[in-house]
């Protein structure tokens, strides 16, 4: 099983760009979640998606835009990237929210904004 | 606004020692709360969890203490092994139906040989 795959690994854009950090899972988790992960501020969610076609807010939505068109995917929008997005990128997914609820989360996607 | 605040920001310990990471949470609408460990070039992984409704949780060398009436809960990592240098994290569950998990601020931990 490949897991939580996130692509690309690396990226640098130039202020005002725009781009999509992809996510796949192929564990059939209805739960997929986009955090950000900045030195000592942990990792704080951006948005997730509860199912195919539901998506919700999470802590630090503003700049960025997600939608959930199938199980698997869950891609990540940045519009007009500001220096302030530059951070490493964590996806993951989970199958439920009872029991363990253990998040499987991708390798991460680290991005810089110059 | 941090919910869960994580303490200290970085440990070094010897081989053999102690490690022990805090954490505090200052709402009461969790029903999980997980450790998260993360090496360098990886996402984190869950480690060990606790409900609530117990005091203590162990597996292996790793031990959470829970004190619901402080709304505080800690790791303890008895024997501490140079494999065991990662950063952890605490984090807390949203109840509810969505599985939002809430982190710490991260603890990066050194085992020195």
């Amino acid at each position: 099983n490949a897991g939580v795959t996130q692509t690309p690994k690396f990226r640098i854009l130039k202020i005002g760009q725009s781009m999509t950090l992809q996510c796949a899972q192929d564990m059939n988790h209805n739960y997929m979640y986009w955090y950000r992960q900045d030195p000592g501020m942990g990792l704080k969610l951006i948005y997730y998606s509860v199912g195919a076609g539901i998506t919700d807010k999470g802590e630090v939505p503003n700049g960025y835009n997600v939608s959930r068109s199938t199980t698997e995917d869950f891609p990540l929008r940045l519009e007009l990237a500001a220096p302030s997005q530059t951070s490493v990128y964590f996806c993951a997914s989970s199958y439920s929210m009872s029991g363990s609820g253990e998040l499987f989360f991708g390798e991460g996607s680290r991005l810089t904004v110059l | 606004q941090q919910q869960v605040k994580q303490s200290p920001q970085s440990l070094i310990v010897q081989k053999g020692g102690i490690s022990i990471i805090n954490c505090a949470y200052e709402n009461t609408a969790f029903d999980y709360f997980p450790w998260y460990q993360q090496f360098p070039g990886k996402g984190p992984a869950l480690l060990i969890a606790i409900r609530p409704d117990v005091s203590e949780k162990k597996e292996g060398r790793f031990t959470i203490s829970f004190n619901k009436s402080a709304k505080q809960f800690s790791l303890h990592i008895m024997d501490s092994q140079p494999g065991d240098s990662a950063t952890y994290f605490c984090a807390a569950r949203a109840r509810g139906n969505t599985g939002k998990l809430i982190f710490g601020q991260g603890t990066t931990l050194q085992v020195k040989p």
